[in-house]
């Protein structure tokens, strides 16, 4: 059956650095991949969409990759400010009609 | 005002009772979709809809029933809420291409004691 995994639950880093998130999917080909960003107690908001023809796609201080032979996707934010600390969500595209996300990574950016 | 809004915020019920939450939209998208939420289990599909004569179900649609009353509402049923049914539900809407963002309400926390 499709799988989708983010690499930890938590990940915690100093101020100034590059968080990288990863996203792994088994057993389908998704056309493209979506990230999400979700704060406490409310509803996730689009980051980014990179296609499966697109090696890499940037967005201010947000890169992201797409691997369709490793079938992985990583998300990068660099110097990182306390304020990117969220969950963040991948979704890649189950079938034409819908996405399934993963279970997030919570992103904890210290001063 | 928000455009994607849901109600009620906050539920609290008894197993066995029907339950309704609501969703509206300003944003003149015709897909719309409920997801709920688990700690550790991420975003899970129970329904969606491309307009309002085509519904479909999503990965967990046991236990939970739909309505696409017009282009801007879309409601999820519990016919009789069970204690797994705790969750945070999220409504979320799209343009007419599966390219497209999907936008998200708040959210409605509910507790089926």
């Amino acid at each position: 059956s499709q799988k989708i995994e983010q690499n930890s639950e938590a990940l915690n880093i100093q101020e100034g650095k590059t968080a990288t998130l990863t996203c792994n999917y088994t057993n389908y080909s998704p056309a493209y991949l979506q990230w999400y960003r979700q704060d406490p107690g409310r509803g996730p908001v689009f980051l980014l969409l990179i296609r499966e023809n697109e090696k890499e796609k940037r967005k201010e201080r947000l890169k992201v990759t797409f691997d369709t032979t490793l079938k992985q996707s990583l998300f990068h934010i660099t110097a990182s400010q306390p304020a990117d600390s969220a969950t963040y969500l991948c979704a890649p595209l189950y079938n034409n009609n819908d996405m399934r996300f993963g279970a997030g990574t919570r992103l904890t950016v210290k001063p | 005002d928000a455009d994607v809004t849901q109600t009620p915020r906050n539920r609290i019920t008894k197993t066995g009772k029907r339950i309704m939450l609501e969703c509206s939209q300003t944003k003149g998208h015709d897909r719309m979709y409920w997801y709920r939420q688990d700690p550790g289990l991420g975003l899970r599909l129970i329904y969606y809809s491309f307009d309002v004569k085509d519904i479909n179900k999503g990965e967990i649609s046991d236990g939970y029933s739909v309505s696409r009353q017009a282009q801007a509402k879309f409601s999820l049923s519990l016919e009789s809420a069970i204690p797994n049914q705790t969750a945070l539900y999220f409504c979320a809407t799209a343009r007419d291409s599966s390219y497209n963002e999907q936008f998200f309400g708040p959210g409605t926390r509910l507790t089926v004691l």
